[in-house]
C-alpha cells in the first residue's frame, strides 16, 4: 500500500534558524516524491520533486531510500517560509496520483 | 490561461440534495484529477482522466459519486444524496500531455458543507 507519513503537524521556529519537515513514505517500488506548498489564501503548488534535485526558495530534499524518507530541509528560514507543507507520492505508470501526508503547519516566528 | 478553475467556489446544500461541481482544466492539459480534503488531512485522490476517459476511481468514490469529462475538457463531479461526511473541500488537478507527467496543477477547490 502507498502511504505518506508527516509526523509533525506543527512546527514552528524562528527566522533565521534551519527547518526540517520530515516525511516518510511506504511503497513497494520506485516512487516518485514530492513536496507541495500552500500558503495563506493560495492554491496548493509544487514546491520541488526529488527527480529534479533542485533548489527551490532555499528548499532542498533528498531522498533516502534505505529509511524510506523525504526529508524538506532549509538551512535559514525565513518568515514567507509560514504556509501548509504536504508531503507527496506517486507510483510509476498507472494514473500517477498523488498520495499526500497529513501536512506540517510551518510558522517561523520573527 | 489563469490556471485550473472550479465552480462553484462554495456550496451549501441540505443532506439528501444532489450537487454537482465544474473543473475547467488547463487549456491542452489532457489529465485531469479529482482530490478530496477533509479539515487536517491531506487531499485524497478519487478519481482521474486522461482525455475523455475515467482511467482510474478510489474506494472512497461511492455509487453517490459521478465523474465525467465530456469531449476531454472540463469536467463534473457530482454528489447524489449528500451527507453530512460529504463536507469537505473539492480539488481539481490538471497536468500536461508531454513534460514530466507527474506536475500537477490544482485548482481553487469548492468547499462543500452538508447541513
Amino acid at each position: 500500500a502507498q502511504r505518506v507519513t508527516q509526523p509533525e503537524k506543527l512546527l514552528s521556529v524562528f527566522k533565521g534558524a534551519p527547518v526540517e519537515l520530515k516525511c516518510n513514505y511506504s511503497y513497494s517500488g520506485s516512487p516518485e516524491l514530492f513536496w507541495y506548498v500552500q500558503y495563506s489564501r493560495q492554491r496548493l503548488q509544487l514546491l520541488l520533486r526529488h527527480i529534479s534535485r533542485e533548489s527551490i526558495k532555499g528548499f532542498t530534499a533528498d531522498l533516502n531510500k534505505g529509511e524510506t524518507s523525504f526529508h524538506l530541509k532549509k538551512p535559514f528560514a525565513q518568515e514567507e517560509d509560514s504556509a501548509m507543507y504536504y508531503c507527496a507520492l506517486s507510483g510509476q505508470g498507472g494514473a500517477q496520483k498523488l498520495v499526500f501526508g497529513q501536512g506540517t503547519r510551518l510558522t517561523i516566528n520573527p | 490561461d489563469t490556471g485550473v478553475s472550479q465552480n462553484p467556489r462554495h456550496k451549501i446544500t441540505k443532506r439528501g440534495q444532489n450537487v454537482t461541481f465544474r473543473c475547467d482544466p488547463i487549456s491542452e492539459h489532457n489529465r485531469l484529477y479529482w482530490y478530496r480534503q477533509t479539515l487536517g488531512q491531506g487531499p485524497e485522490f478519487l478519481t482521474y482522466f486522461q482525455n475523455e476517459a475515467q482511467l482510474e476511481k478510489s474506494r472512497l468514490l461511492s455509487d453517490r459519486f459521478s465523474a465525467e469529462r465530456p469531449k476531454g475538457s472540463f469536467s463534473t463531479l457530482e454528489i447524489q444524496r449528500t451527507e453530512q461526511g460529504d463536507s469537505a473541500m473539492y480539488l481539481c488537478a490538471s497536468s500536461p500531455r508531454k513534460g514530466p507527467s507527474y506536475e500537477q496543477y490544482f485548482g481553487p477547490g469548492t468547499r462543500l458543507t452538508v447541513t
